[in-house]
């Protein structure tokens, strides 16, 4: 079955830029989707699409996704922004959605 | 508003079964594919099962399949999951989530604050 691999945390200061990576196979000809969860709350979707943002979500938050490695990047990050971070996809040959094992984000 | 409310989770004995519920509101329901979606304690988010907007297409994970049967009621504005054969695995926290479209192979737009789960004799 398709494997999404992330990154299991990430430290970044307030105010400067954080990238959160999720990899798999060939997930560049996939769309990827990203879901912020902070601590005793359901998860809120911040990028789909591989670079959408849903309305509401601050345009800090960015997607790309090409080749083997798709990647959020929250620009001048703010201690608001520290939770768990979860890149999932639709995996067509198995029919199967996969989300990837998440990244938590610490502001330091 | 979007409101998505879980019910029917609780303390459950390993191999006897529950049945979970979601209340759906402030979108039409019919259009759109719904999940289940769980988080065991302290673990990251595991995809369960999915169905399109008119049951025609059903989707369950590896790890509930034939022990687990997603179903909906577009009259009733809800969705089911029937949990049969629990395991102490299954303990987990399940949120409902609505699809981005009628499909169920698209991504989860918003989320319902779920019901736990606890398999244990």
């Amino acid at each position: 079955s398709y494997v999404l691999t992330q990154p299991p945390s990430v430290s970044v200061a307030p105010g400067q830029t954080a990238r959160i990576t999720c990899g798999g196979n060939n997930i560049g000809s996939k769309s990827v989707h990203w879901y912020q969860q902070k601590p005793g709350q359901a998860p809120v979707l911040v990028v789909y699409d591989d670079s959408d943002r849903p309305s509401g979500i601050p345009e800090r938050f960015s997607g790309s996704n090409s080749g083997n490695t798709a990647t959020l990047t929250i620009s001048r990050v703010e201690a608001g922004d520290e939770a768990d971070y979860y890149c999932q996809v639709w995996d067509s040959s198995s029919d199967l959605h996969v989300f990837g094992g998440g990244t938590k984000l610490t502001v330091l | 508003e979007v409101q998505l409310v879980e019910s029917g989770g609780g303390l459950v004995q390993p191999g006897r079964s529950l049945r979970l519920s979601c209340a759906a509101s402030g979108f039409t329901f019919d259009d759109y594919a719904m999940h289940w979606v769980r988080q065991a304690p302290g673990k990251g988010l595991e995809w369960v099962s999915g169905i399109s907007w008119n049951s025609g297409s059903i989707g369950y994970a590896d790890s509930v399949k034939g022990r687990f049967t997603i179903s909906r009621d577009n009259a009733k504005n809800s969705l089911y999951l029937q949990m049969n054969s629990l395991r102490a695995e299954d303990t987990a926290l399940y949120y409902c989530a609505k699809d981005s479209d009628g499909s169920a192979n698209r991504y989860f737009d918003y989320w319902g604050q779920g019901t736990l789960v606890t398999v244990s004799s």
